[in-house]
């Protein structure tokens, strides 16, 4: 069984701050993909990153890094410079590769307050 | 590419009438389509898995008589809540992907109200 723990349910920071958000998963799997999704208040899921398991390489795109560590199985999201805008629930999920392929599990999310 | 679109974004609906959600495919054939569910504050829960021209997968405590999945096409999969109960006041978004890749997309999702 596969599982995806986000222990920060909220996070409240004020602008300009950096504010990392965790992420620790279990799977028997040895290939998956990972990613993170962030959901403003209209619900649709945005976007934000894959990562497939064997690339170990952080990432980084613009304010938004990602350190994926397997040896721990953390994949932990860190916001520079935080913004107003940011605010919002972040998913983690883990997402199978081959059987049942596409099929995620999601975190619990973690809610984002930047306050001005 | 790889755009998944669901209609509607929103519905009211009286308790007892039946609300269909469509899932659709723009630019792929989607062999697979993902349902899932998420009440307010709470994370995305899987409901069940449709591959096309076969019956859904349910999974355990999803009441498969109450929660009707059609996938006839390659790019559409409907689910019809059946008989709604305020309850089912959900959250309901789907996600599909194609034979050929295993990373599933996300349409924007379908908020149910039922009143």
């Amino acid at each position: 069984a596969q599982k995806v723990t986000q222990a920060q349910t909220e996070i409240s920071v004020v602008e300009k701050e950096d504010v990392t958000l965790d992420c620790v998963y279990e799977t028997r799997d040895t290939t998956y993909y990972l990613f993170w999704y962030k959901q403003p208040p209209s619900g649709e899921l945005v976007f934000l990153i894959r990562r497939n398991s064997f690339d170990e390489q952080n990432e980084i795109s613009g304010r938004y890094s990602w350190n994926f560590q397997k040896s721990t199985s953390s994949f932990n999201f860190t916001i520079t410079a935080s913004q107003v805008v940011d605010s919002a629930v972040y998913f983690c999920a883990l997402s199978h590769l081959n059987t049942n392929a596409g099929k995620s599990t999601f975190g619990d999310g973690t809610t984002l307050t930047v306050k001005p | 590419g790889a755009v998944v679109s669901q209609h509607p974004s929103w519905v009211i609906c009286k308790s007892g009438t039946s609300v269909k959600i469509e899932c659709r495919s723009l630019d792929f054939q989607a062999t697979t389509m993902f349902w899932y569910r998420q009440f307010p504050k709470q994370s995305l829960m899987l409901m069940a898995t449709s591959n096309e021209g076969s019956k859904a997968t349910y999974e355990q405590g999803v009441e498969k008589d109450k929660f009707l999945i059609n996938h006839a096409s390659l790019t559409l999969s409907t689910l019809t809540v059946t008989s709604a109960h305020p309850e089912d006041s959900s959250f309901y978004i789907c996600s599909a992907r194609d034979k050929w890749e295993p990373e599933a997309f996300f349409g924007q999702g379908t908020r149910l109200t039922v009143v």
